[in-house]
């Protein structure tokens, strides 16, 4: 098993530019999330997914988009990159909810948006 | 709101010194609590996890005991390694699907 896997591992954007993010596991696991790590601080939840065609948004989700075709997959958009928007992201995935089972996550998108 | 507050680092320390990261948290009801690992350029892993009061979580010879009455998850280790070394991060989840992170600690162990 490749686990999580993420691309890319670094980006460089301007601002007002568009990306996404991949992010792929295959471990079967309904529920997945995207996170983002700022300097110095703990990750903060984007949006998450509890399965394929559902998905819903956590404590910070303003200027990205998700979406959950398959249970593999789920991307991560940015409309109009920002400087605010430069940070650490990871994916995670876990076969039941979150608050009751391990996470695993991916080895992260480090993005700066300049 | 819920929140995780973990001790500033870094810490350094000798290889087969005692650790102990301190990590206490506030949240209505009963959260469970986490202790995830990040090795250099990887993604966050599972340390241990404990899920009720008064239950020790254990792996890899960390510890650490969910205390209700001081809202504390500290995480100890009696003799730290080299390989060790890496950031250490306390969490709890209050139900459904949030995740609370605390910000960090790392760690760095000396040969």
């Amino acid at each position: 098993n490749a686990g999580v896997t993420q691309t890319p591992k670094f980006r460089i954007l301007k601002i007002g530019q568009s990306m996404t993010l991949q992010c792929a596991q295959d471990m079967n696991h309904n529920y997945m999330y995207w996170y983002r790590q700022d300097p110095g601080m703990g990750l903060k939840l984007i949006y998450y997914s509890v399965g394929a065609g559902i998905t819903d948004k956590g404590e910070v989700p303003n200027g990205y988009n998700v979406s959950r075709s398959t249970t593999e997959d789920f991307p991560l958009r940015l409309e109009l990159a920002a400087p605010s928007q430069t940070s650490v992201y990871f994916c995670a995935s876990s076969p039941l909810a979150g608050w009751s089972d391990t996470q695993y996550f991916g080895p992260g998108t480090r993005l700066t948006v300049l | 709101g819920d929140s995780v507050t973990q001790m500033e680092g870094p810490v350094t320390l000798s290889e087969e010194a005692f650790l102990t990261i301190n990590c206490t948290y506030t949240a209505t009801g009963y959260p469970s609590l986490f202790w995830y690992v990040q090795y250099p350029g990887e993604g966050l892993q599972l340390l241990l996890k404990a899920t009720k009061a008064d239950d020790k979580g254990s792996n890899k010879g960390f510890e650490a005991t969910y205390r209700k009455e001081t809202t504390s998850f500290h995480l100890e280790k009696g003799s730290v390694q080299v390989s060790d070394s890496a950031v250490y991060f306390c969490a709890l989840s209050p139900g459904g699907q949030n995740f609370v992170f605390g910000p960090g600690t790392r760690l760095s162990v000396l040969p």
